[in-house]
């Protein structure tokens, strides 16, 4: 079935430091892909998605880029504060034998950022 | 803003234990979900419901069940608690049966098993 690999953690980094989390998945179509975070304490919330080759996820200063050819979407953020620190999850949509779509999560990658 | 809630934010039982774990939705969504989250294993789906009284099994659903009764309300159930069902349980809702559209958290139920 369809997967999602991400870089493990923790990721520690200083403030305005340059963020990459690595997310590759393994689908049989072609997915929407998804970073979800948590923080500390708190559900899950969409970060940013795309739902078709070479569109470009972006909110609150992150970006993620969905690459077929490398089946990547890679999370990036130019300048990390120590609010972002947080579990950030890759996801992506699999329709399945069901007819309907769920999300299949990587293991999570957990940021820290420090002052 | 959606909203989605959870009965409790820890809850302790005894092995053998039943026990009921609540969610409820505020936006009418037609969609909702129970995962549990577990260290180095991510988010695994146990349960779905896309409409009253509908439900389909996730990816691990053995030794739970579900119940559907009213739109807004999604409720996971361990008939008999065992200690590896220790974890963080996690409810999610959605509106479409579009996987583009947004799913969204509750703030979870750490559940201990003695």
């Amino acid at each position: 079935g369809d997967s999602v690999t991400q870089m493990e953690g923790p990721v520690t980094l200083s403030e305005e430091a340059f963020l990459t989390i690595n997310c590759t998945y393994t689908a049989t179509g072609y997915p929407s892909l998804f970073w979800y975070v948590q923080y500390p304490g708190e559900g899950l919330q969409l970060l940013l998605k795309a739902t078709k080759a070479d569109d470009k996820g972006s909110n609150k200063g992150f970006e993620a880029t969905y690459r077929k050819e490398t089946t990547s979407f890679h999370l990036e953020k130019g300048s990390v504060q120590v609010s972002d620190s947080a579990v950030y999850f890759c996801a992506l949509s699999d329709l399945g034998n069901t007819g309907f779509q769920k999300l299949v999560f990587g293991t999570g990658t957990r940021l820290l950022v420090s002052p | 803003d959606v909203k989605v809630t959870q009965s409790s934010r820890y809850l302790v039982k005894r092995t053998g234990e039943k026990v009921f774990l609540e969610c409820v939705q505020d936006m009418d969504h037609e969609n909702m979900f129970w995962y549990r989250q577990d260290p180095g294993l991510g988010l695994r789906l146990i349960y779905f419901s896309y409409d009253v009284k509908m439900k389909e099994k996730g990816d691990i659903p053995e030794g739970y069940s579900v119940s559907r009764e009213k739109k807004e309300r999604f409720s996971l159930i361990l008939e008999s608690a065992s200690t590896n069902q220790t974890s963080m349980y996690l409810c999610a809702s959605r509106r479409d049966r579009d996987g583009t559209d947004t799913q969204y958290f509750g703030p979870g139920t750490r559940l201990t098993v003695l």
